[in-house]
């Protein structure tokens, strides 16, 4: 069956070390995987896309690795802050007309002073 | 900054009544999706729309749900005879014109609760 996991439901750092969160999937052949922060009672906000083809990509203090034939892609939040604090889900971005995506599972994020 | 508007914010409905919930995608977007979130579980898709039709949809989106885009600016997403399990957050998502290689924009979603 299709799945797409991600690590741990919820991860406590502290604040100013590096965030590294884990999204695994089987049974896709994604075309691109997008990560999306998403805060309580609201709706995902993009943050980074990256191509089958890329190996990384980077924005801010965010960077993204994806592996396909691992088929695993990590997302790193560097020099991390308490306003870091919320849900983080990847999402395969699946080839086809209706350009649809589908997302994991989430991991919770907190950030500690 | 442009943003998808989604209304209303929480509906509150009796099993078994038809419910209608409505999104403004951003303008000029092409590609038009709803997204549902359970208290506490995953956002799941539902369904996708480009071109006036639907592309894709998921096992969730069996006959009891419909989608429209009757005046080219609002997309609806209705529920004939909605059941308990229905209760959820519905988001709408809008992407560009070039579609795969863009960023979905979400609205703020509607909260359905059925009683």
């Amino acid at each position: 069956s299709q799945k797409i996991e991600q690590n741990s439901e919820a991860l406590n750092i502290q604040e100013g070390k590096t965030a590294t969160l884990t999204c695994n999937y089987t049974n896709y052949s994604p075309a691109y995987l997008q990560w999306y922060r998403q805060d309580p009672g609201r709706g995902p906000v993009f943050l980074l896309l990256i191509r089958e083809n890329e190996k990384e990509k980077r924005k801010e203090r965010l960077k993204v690795t994806f592996d396909t034939t691992l088929k695993q892609s990590l997302f790193h939040i560097t020099a991390s802050q308490p306003a870091d604090s919320a849900t983080y889900l990847c999402a395969l971005d699946m080839w086809g007309t209706g350009n649809q995506f589908y997302f994991g599972t989430g991991t919770s994020l907190t950030v500690i002073p | 900054e442009p943003e998808v508007t989604q209304t209303p914010s929480h509906q509150v409905t009796q099993m078994g009544q038809e419910v209608i919930l409505r999104c403004v995608p951003i303008s000029n977007h092409l590609y038009f999706y709803w997204y549902r979130q359970i208290l506490g579980q995953k956002v799941e898709f539902l369904v996708s729309f480009y071109n006036n039709e639907i592309s894709e949809k998921s096992e969730i989106f069996d006959d009891q749900f419909s989608v429209e885009r009757p005046d080219g600016s609002n997309f609806t997403l209705k529920i004939r005879s909605t059941k308990l399990e229905d209760s959820a957050m519905y988001f709408c998502a809008s992407r560009a014109r070039t579609g795969l290689n863009t960023e979905a924009f979400f609205g703020q979603g509607t909260r359905l609760t059925v009683v």
